[in-house]
């Protein structure tokens, strides 16, 4: 199963403009990340922001949290063409005494940036 | 310092046929990770470890799918039989411990397994 739902499923933009992802959850957490994965690659940590955050930045990137609507945001920075890949938040839930409690992904968001 | 390595990482084989995955995780990483994605998804957990403890198995597929840590290092995943519908990239990763709550995982490159 899959917590997160990552919006929109797929964004094209031309180079230099910013992008935004987003993120829904269901179940309380402990922190949520957002991986990168280029095309036949693995996935490569962007950046961590804890369930008590609710901003966080990192070069080109900006994450924000908000535990009330269990929803985070994405926003690349003036984009480049190598920023084309998958984007994926993650969950990492709060311990609930059963079922799946590891890092739990969502489906993606599929970022293509046009030169 | 290395990543975590997967091997082999691509493995074409028959329906019906056994096949294992091998994942060496990074030095001093007590939590480890094993996921399957399928083409256009996200990785979906299929088995974690916390030193050679399987504490969260619950997706794992037990009919034919078996996992192993032996001495809370390098890990194998196991399949067999393998069913067409196992076709996937199979996805490690290991981060330094859960309990501290920093649990930016390191993943390896995967295995992409072909069942024809």
């Amino acid at each position: 199963s899959q917590q997160g739902e990552e919006d929109p499923q797929a964004l094209s933009i031309q180079e230099g403009e910013n992008a935004t992802m987003n993120c829904s959850y269901k179940t309380s957490i402990n922190n949520l990340q957002w991986y990168r994965q280029n095309s036949g690659r693995g996935l490569v940590h962007l950046i961590l922001i804890r369930s008590n955050e609710r901003e966080k930045h990192s070069g080109r990137l900006r994450v924000t949290l908000d535990t009330s609507k269990k929803s985070s945001s994405l926003l690349i920075t003036a984009s480049r063409a190598a920023d084309t890949a998958s984007y994926f938040c993650a969950t990492d839930p709060m311990y609930s005494g059963g079922g799946a409690d590891g890092l739990t992904f969502g489906k993606g968001t599929h970022l293509i940036i046009q030169p | 310092e290395a990543g975590v390595v997967q091997s082999p990482r691509y493995k074409i084989i028959e329906k019906k046929q056994p096949v294992a995955f091998w994942c060496n995780p990074i030095s001093g990483h007590n939590t480890l990770y094993w996921y399957r994605q399928n083409l256009g998804q996200g990785p979906e957990l299929l088995i974690r470890y916390e030193n050679e403890e399987a504490v969260d198995d619950s997706q794992l597929p037990k009919d034919r799918f078996s996992a192993e840590r032996l001495k809370g290092v390098d890990s194998t995943l196991k399949i067999q039989p393998a069913e067409l519908g196992d076709s996937a990239v199979y996805l490690c990763a290991s981060s330094l411990d859960r309990a501290s709550l920093n649990t930016e995982a390191f993943f390896g490159q995967g295995t992409r397994l072909t069942v024809v």
